[in-house]
């Protein structure tokens, strides 16, 4: 799978929108954009996805450039809750044998009251 | 909402030990998976496995790891002689298939430590 690559942390305030970036310059026709969060002393959980179009959902949006090699995930208003890690993982499931989820280092966001 | 459980929450045991970590997936997934978090770093992939046999394994994943679903609800990973080194958080979580869309559904994690 292709590599991602997010800044370290981000900070945000409580209830405000936060956009998270995501670079995937060598993103193939194939891959997906998955965005898995871990909230702390818990397991990744699964926040949204998409190939092309932008896609809502009830936890957050997803904007993908028109290229395809940057995404961003946008939380409307974030909460005290949103503070995790939040990974941006690339799958291609024609060329992913086990299905395997390939974590990088994420960004940490932090959320002030 | 299904989820997907973890037993115990915490092991400890000395090195050289076998352990046996144990999952219970969404009852009507078919893909499982055993990942480890060691402290501070990255999550890695460990194993998957589908049809009652392992789909694909990471270098991590060496003799002394084996996975079984010894009956219809359960999934265990098993360290025969376990290190200090695999002292970590692991990570069970399951899936639907393989289709573009499934989620994989983390588990809350074992704590294991190794003295």
């Amino acid at each position: 799978d292709a590599k991602t690559t997010q800044p370290n942390s981000m900070e945000s305030n409580e209830e405000e929108p936060v956009h998270l970036p995501c670079n995937h310059s060598t993103i193939s026709g194939t891959d997906y954009i998955h965005w898995y969060r871990q909230l702390p002393s818990q397991g990744p959980e699964y926040v949204i996805h998409g190939l092309t179009s932008n896609v809502n959902n009830r936890m957050a949006s997803l904007a993908i450039a028109e290229d395809r090699k940057s995404s961003t995930l946008i939380l409307h208003r974030a909460t005290l809750r949103d503070a995790a890690v939040y990974y941006c993982i690339l799958r291609d499931p024609q060329n992913n044998a086990g299905n395997m989820l390939t974590f990088g280092g994420g960004t940490r966001l932090m959320v002030k009251p | 909402e299904p989820e997907v459980t973890q037993t115990p929450s915490h092991q400890v045991t000395q090195m050289g030990q076998e352990v046996i970590l144990r999952c219970v997936p969404i009852s009507n997934h078919l893909y499982f998976y055993w990942y480890r978090q060691i402290l501070g770093q990255k999550v890695e992939f460990l194993v998957s496995f589908y049809n009652n046999e392992i789909s694909e394994k990471s270098e991590i994943f060496d003799d002394q790891f084996s996975v079984e679903r010894p009956d219809g609800s359960n999934f265990t990973l098993k360290i025969r002689s376990t290190k200090l080194e695999d002292s970590a958080m692991y990570f069970c979580a399951s899936s639907g298939g393989r289709a573009n869309s499934d989620t994989q559904y983390f588990g809350p994690g074992t704590r294991l430590t190794v003295l």
